[in-house]
């Protein structure tokens, strides 16, 4: 199946400072890309869907100038948390969906583990 | 509101039984159906998906699942479980008409299989 990767996996940073994810589709090309973060024993909740070339799309109540997503080609995404705060820790994990197949599934990375001290 | 209902938040089974983790949905149309298995500090994994045909999708791993249309329903099955498979357990929903619909997640069945 296609592959979908994560980088780093896990990160421990200090506040204030802001933290880059990336996220690659491996095998294939995705036009789109999906961000979710998931609370320990949650479901994944959607961030936002980044689209190659343009302007990604935040669900309602998550901060864009905080959570900078960036899907400058077919194959990578970032997500980068801005100005980091302990709140902001959590599971963050990506996914991708194949453009050359209508009835793609989503397929996920590994995710990144994110510890703001 | 589209949703996707798993009613049970943990399901214990000893090893060799079989399984069932449910799932029912809330999605107009004939929504695209997936099931995810996630392992701790992990991902998720693909393990299956309902697009049309028979109702009996086949997956990884053994499992299957069984799409039932007028009960809105994509529960997931496998005949003889595994240690192995203890993990926590997603179903989702796509609905159909867009490419850029958004998949809905059920909040996660967490599975058990003691030895």
């Amino acid at each position: 199946g296609a592959v979908v990767s994560q980088h780093p996996s896990r990160v421990i940073c200090k506040s204030g400072t802001s933290v880059k994810i990336e996220c690659r589709s491996l095998d294939f090309q995705a036009t789109t890309m999906f961000w979710y973060r998931q609370f320990p024993k949650q479901s994944l909740m959607l961030m936002a869907t980044s689209n190659e070339g343009s302007k990604a799309t935040y669900e309602q109540g998550v901060e864009k100038d905080k959570f900078l997503i960036n899907h400058a080609s077919l194959t990578l995404s970032t997500l980068t948390v801005t100005s980091a705060h302990p709140e902001d820790s959590s599971f963050y994990i990506c996914s991708a969906r194949d453009r050359g197949l209508v009835f793609s599934e989503q397929f996920f990375g590994p995710g990144t583990r994110l510890t703001v001290l | 509101a589209q949703s996707v209902a798993q009613p049970e938040d943990q399901v214990n089974v000893a090893e060799g039984n079989p399984l069932t983790v449910k799932c029912t949905y809330s999605v107009s149309g004939n929504p695209y159906l997936f099931w995810y298995v996630q392992y701790p500090n992990r991902g998720l994994q693909f393990l299956l998906k309902y697009i049309t045909g028979d109702n009996l999708v086949k997956g990884s791993y053994g499992f299957e699942a069984e799409f039932n249309k007028s009960q809105t329903s994509f529960h997931l099955k496998k005949p003889s479980a595994l240690v192995s498979d203890s993990a926590l357990y997603f179903c989702a929903v796509r609905p159909r008409g867009s490419s850029a619909s958004k998949i809905i997640f059920g909040s996660g069945t967490r599975l058990s299989i003691r030895p």
